[in-house]
């Protein structure tokens, strides 16, 4: 199983609709990182949260690490088309490794 | 111009041929790492290296090793390719700061091996 999971595994909405990509571990996340992904391409780093309850935003894109520091959620407001792609967590989950878990993907695709 | 730059950014091989994937970086980073994608199974690390004398193996070294030949280049090599090698290879660097692990990838090398 995977030590970091991502739901939903895939997601489609309206233009102009909110949606909500949830990232949870077993194990305290010291650490967590949003990348997004067009199809067939590199991941670009979008935000990282470090402190329980912290909270991130650009642009329409917000993202929030619980107070427990075992979920993040990623939420996009006003969907547009340009938002569609793979949006991955990945995790440092074991104290400053320098080395990341990542979650299986969340693919969205926003229909105009 | 590209932070992390990887060549070929496509390639396709036959299997039991060796075939090296390169990755080169300007954001002067210390860290760098070599993951795999493949559909539905996220990004897996293959290796890592934290100076030019630093090299660890990941979750899934097998197969494959790697070269660190300088700060700015890491390459990785499948010795022998083998079909279940077929994924997308994926290079990042990280600054490795304090508690900052955050990685910036490249382009990534979409890999076939017949």
């Amino acid at each position: 199983s995977q030590e970091l999971e991502q739901s939903p595994q895939s997601l489609i909405v309206q233009e102009g609709k909110n949606l909500t990509i949830n990232c949870t571990s077993s194990k305290t996340l010291y650490g967590l990182y949003w990348y997004k992904q067009k199809y067939g391409e590199g991941l670009i780093f979008l935000m990282m949260l470090q402190k329980g309850g912290e909270e991130k935003s650009h642009e329409k894109i917000t993202a929030k690490l619980d107070e427990k520091k075992q979920q993040s959620s990623l939420h996009i407001t006003a969907s547009q088309p340009s938002h569609a792609g793979i949006y991955l967590c990945g995790a440092d989950t074991n104290s400053n490794t320098g080395k990341l878990i990542f979650g299986q993907g969340t693919t969205l695709q926003v229909k105009p | 111009d590209a932070d992390v730059t990887q060549t070929p950014r496509n390639r396709i091989t036959k299997t039991g041929k060796r075939i090296m994937l390169e990755c080169s970086q300007t954001k002067g980073h210390d860290r760098m790492y070599w993951y795999r994608q493949d559909p539905g199974l996220g990004l897996q690390l293959i290796y890592y290296s934290f100076d030019v004398k630093d090299i660890n193996k990941g979750e899934i070294s097998d197969g494959y090793s790697v070269s660190r030949q300088a700060q700015a280049k890491f390459s990785l090599s499948l010795e022998s390719a083998i079909p279940n090698q077929t994924a997308l290879y994926f290079c990042a660097t990280s600054p490795g700061t304090g508690w900052r692990n955050e990685q910036f990838f490249g382009p990534g090398t979409r890999l076939t091996v017949l």
